[in-house]
């Protein structure tokens, strides 16, 4: 099975710096990679598909890049609304692994 | 609108079943595959299981392949999980969500494995 590894797992940045997390899938995916936010006691929220479309109502400070292995999501300006866990998971076939999640914390 | 409502979450011992629901509302589940996540507490989501949209492929988590089976009921728009041999690592918020990307997701039902 394809292993979903994420980098870092947690980080503490300021208030407006950009913030990358980085997502590794063992082998190819394609482009069939999801990002999701779940704040403290929230559902998931889709943030992304297809690695780098942007859902509908989601901060255009959002953005998600790559393909074949290596995925990022960058929040190009941090927000206190952003502290939140961010998972990555791959949908092109199962498993449906999702990676281990980043905690993200302001300073 | 839609809605995903789980259902039959609580407290059982080991070794014992539970049967998990998921009724769906504001589109049918004959469109969607519905696929289970869970999340322990303080921990990450994990996938489970889905079904697809037509019924006829389901697959599971090596977790927990022989033990749970998901299956639906498409008169009433839901989808179930049968968790057979539970294990205190089962002990989980369980949620159901649209087949990934997941852009609906229930609330979660808790379902807590103790003797």
């Amino acid at each position: 099975d394809i292993q979903m590894t994420q980098s870092p797992l947690s980080l503490s940045a300021s208030a407006g710096d950009r913030v990358t997390i980085s997502c590794r899938a063992s082998q190819g995916i394609g482009n069939y990679l999801a990002w999701y936010q779940q704040k403290p006691g929230k559902v998931p929220k889709l943030l992304i598909s297809a690695a780098s479309t942007l859902q509908s109502g989601v901060p255009s400070r959002f953005s998600g890049s790559g393909s074949g292995t290596d995925f990022t999501l960058t929040i190009s300006s941090l927000q206190p609304e952003d502290v939140a866990t961010y998972y990555c998971q791959k949908y092109d076939s199962a498993p449906k692994t999702f990676g281990q999640g980043t905690k993200v914390e302001i300073k | 609108q839609v809605h995903l409502v789980e259902s039959g979450g609580g407290v059982v011992q080991p070794g014992r079943s539970l049967r998990l629901s998921c009724a769906a509302s504001g589109f049918t589940i004959t469109n969607y595959g519905i696929h289970w996540v869970r999340q322990a507490p303080g921990k990450g989501l994990e996938w489970v299981a889905v079904i697809s949209y037509d019924g006829n492929n389901k697959y599971y988590a090596d977790s927990v392949k022989g033990r749970f089976t998901i299956s639906r009921d498409t008169s009433k728009n839901t989808v179930y999980l049968q968790m057979n041999s539970l294990r205190g690592e089962d002990t989980a918020m369980y949620y159901c969500a649209t087949r990934p990307p997941s852009d609906y997701w229930g609330q979660g039902t808790l379902v807590t494995v103790s003797s």
